[in-house]
This record gives C-alpha cells, structure tokens and sequence, in this order.
C-alpha cells in the first residue's frame, strides 16, 4: 500500500533564516505531488505541484520553492523565512490530475519569531 | 470562477442526532467531488470520490450525495469519533488543481 511521509512534525524558525521541509511517498511510481499551505478556518490554498521530476509548477507567487530532486521525494523550502509563512503545510500525492483523490501526510505546523 | 462553500463552519449535535453538511459549488464541468476528514493537528484524510449527479457512496456512519450544484454528507447516528472538520473540494475541467471548501467543524457530545 502507498503511504506518503512528510517531516517535521513541527517547527519554529526565526525571521530570515532558510527553509526545507521534506516529504516521501513509498508504494508508488511516478505520482503527482502537492505542497499545500491551510490557514485556519480557511480552505487549502496549494502552493506547488509536480508531475514528474524536475517539473514544479507554481500556483501563487510567495516566498517559497520546491523541488523534486527525486520521483518520490517532494522538497518545500526557503531562503529567508518571512513572519508571514507560518502556518500549517501539507504535503499530499495523487495517481495523476484526472479526478482523482489526493491523499495527505501529517502536515508540518511551522511557527516563524 | 470555480468556487465552493460548506456550510454550517459547525456544527454540535449529541451522540446519536442524525444531521447533514453541505457543500455547494460552482463549477465548469464537475470532474469530481471529494470529501475528506481532518482531524486536529493531522493531515486530511480522503473519505469518497463523487463523479456524477444522483451518485451516493457510504462508509460506516456517513453517506455522501451529489446534485448538480451541491453535495451531502450524512451522518446516521454519531458517535463522538465522528468529531472532526470535514473538508469538501472539487475538481473541474478548466483546472485540474482541487477547489477546496473551508469546511464543517463537527462535534460529537456524549
């Protein structure tokens, strides 16, 4: 079965200091993967997809990036974090974009001083 | 533009109080709707896939419908595991990317 591993759990960070959140996904080949950012009360607002190595596609401009150094491997980073990208960050993969679902990691709570 | 809404934001009910959550959309060209729970501190975790007008999928307690312009989510009888925010997105032909509702904090009292 697929299961998809994304760490930390949590982080604090100072202002400006660089950024790298990692997630897997083991069980499946060539999947899509997501970076989502969920604010609370409010919808997931997706960040980046990718539908194959090397290829990241950006929905919002912000100061972030991601890379998928790897098939399986998704990274969301930083080089000067901004009090404004706190939040709660999920990564999630899916077969392909035709209709079907996407399933999550744990997400990552990331507070910025 | 390609759009949804859930409501009630929450909902409290007693253990065994039989209710509903909506999720109403706009949309060109449903390719799919999803409903999904999320529990607090976790990532969301998928509960069904709907494709067309008058499709229904249950699972356990909770049953999912589908209109031309909304979606369902019936719960039979909570118990309070039930408890949690259940988040409802869609998918359409314009944009592959989910659509995604802020969805319905439900809780479930003993």
């Amino acid at each position: 079965s697929q299961t998809i591993h994304q760490w930390p759990a949590t982080l604090v960070q100072p202002v400006g200091s660089p950024l790298s959140l990692e997630c897997t996904v083991e069980g499946t080949s060539n999947p899509n993967l997501y970076w989502y950012r969920q604010a609370a009360g409010r919808g997931l607002q997706l960040l980046f997809y990718s539908v194959g190595i090397g290829q990241i596609s950006s929905e919002v401009p912000q100061n972030l990036s991601a890379s998928r150094p790897q098939d399986r491997q998704f990274i969301l980073s930083s080089k000067k974090l901004l009090l404004s990208d706190s939040g709660f960050y999920l990564c999630a993969w899916s077969i392909d974009s035709s209709n079907q679902p996407q399933h999550f990691g744990d997400g990552t709570r990331l507070s910025i001083l | 533009e390609d759009q949804v809404t859930q409501s009630p934001e929450a909902l409290r009910l007693q253990e065994g109080e039989s209710s509903s959550l909506n999720c109403s959309y706009t949309v060109s060209g449903l390719r799919g709707l999803f409903w999904y729970r999320q529990d607090p501190g976790k990532g969301p975790e998928f509960l069904f896939t709907l494709y067309s007008a008058g499709e229904e999928k249950e699972k356990e307690r909770l049953k999912a419908t589908l209109t031309k312009k909304e979606s369902f989510l019936h719960i039979t009888a909570p118990k309070p595991e039930d408890s949690a925010t259940y988040l409802c997105a869609v998918q359409g032909d314009s944009n592959y990317q989910l659509i995604w509702g802020a969805g319905t904090k439900l809780i479930i009292k003993p």
